[in-house]
């Protein structure tokens, strides 16, 4: 199975900072990598498919970038809404695999 | 409106069986494929199974395999999990999510979850 691993697991920010998580797959993936967004007792909703495209509907602070092994989704202007934790998953293989997850919290 | 409600969760005991459904509404049930994937108490997600639209493609993780099936009424336009043999790390928040392909596209509608207890 393909290990997906992000960094950092925890991140302290402020509002109006941008932060940048990272995405890193234990094999090469091309662009088959989707990010997340969780908040507590709730599902996941979906950001970002095949690396860099944003769902409709999601704000234009997010972006994703990256192919092949190494990836990043960035935040920029962080706003109360964006305090949750952020999942990669790759979708490249019929096994899905998800990041640990990074839990992006008030500094 | 286009969701997806889970049910069926529930407290069990080590060994015994349940069986969850994920019902659909809102959108074309049958053109999608479908997945459940779980989440321990505190911890991150796990891919669980996904089944192909028409139920001709399946597939689990490893450490459900034998114990787990997934199956699907596009007529009932829902879901299924019966999950037997049930374990203490079976204990997870159960999702089902919908994805149009597989390979090319990740999940993108999820359930609220249903809660499965494992515990004697």
């Amino acid at each position: 199975d393909i290990q997906m691993t992000q960094s950092p697991s925890t991140l302290s920010a402020s509002i109006g900072d941008t932060v940048t998580i990272t995405c890193r797959a234990s094999q090469r993936i091309s662009s088959w990598l989707a990010w997340y967004q969780q908040k507590p007792g709730k599902a996941p909703k979906l950001l970002i498919s095949k690396a860099s495209s944003l769902k409709s509907g999601v704000p234009s602070r997010f972006s994703g970038r990256g192919s092949g092994t190494d990836f990043t989704l960035t935040i920029s202007n962080l706003q109360p809404d964006d305090f949750a934790t952020y999942y990669c998953q790759q979708y490249n293989t019929y096994s899905w695999t998800f990041g640990q997850g990074t839990k992006v919290e008030i500094k | 409106q286009v969701q997806l409600v889970e049910s069926g969760g529930g407290l069990v005991k080590p060994g015994g069986s349940l069986r969850l459904s994920c019902a659909a509404s809102g959108f074309s049930f049958s053109d999608y494929y479908m997945s459940w994937i779980r989440q321990a108490p505190g911890k991150g997600l796990e891919w669980v199974s996904y089944i192909s639209s028409s139920s001709s493609s399946i597939d689990y993780v490893d450490s459900v395999k034998g114990r787990f099936t997934i199956s699907r009424d596009n007529a009932k336009n829902s879901l299924y999990l019966q999950m037997n043999s049930l374990r203490a790390e079976d204990t997870a928040v159960y999702y089902c999510a919908r994805s149009l392909e597989w390979l090319t596209l990740p999940a993108d509608l999820w359930g609220q979850g249903t809660l499965v207890t494992v515990s004697s």
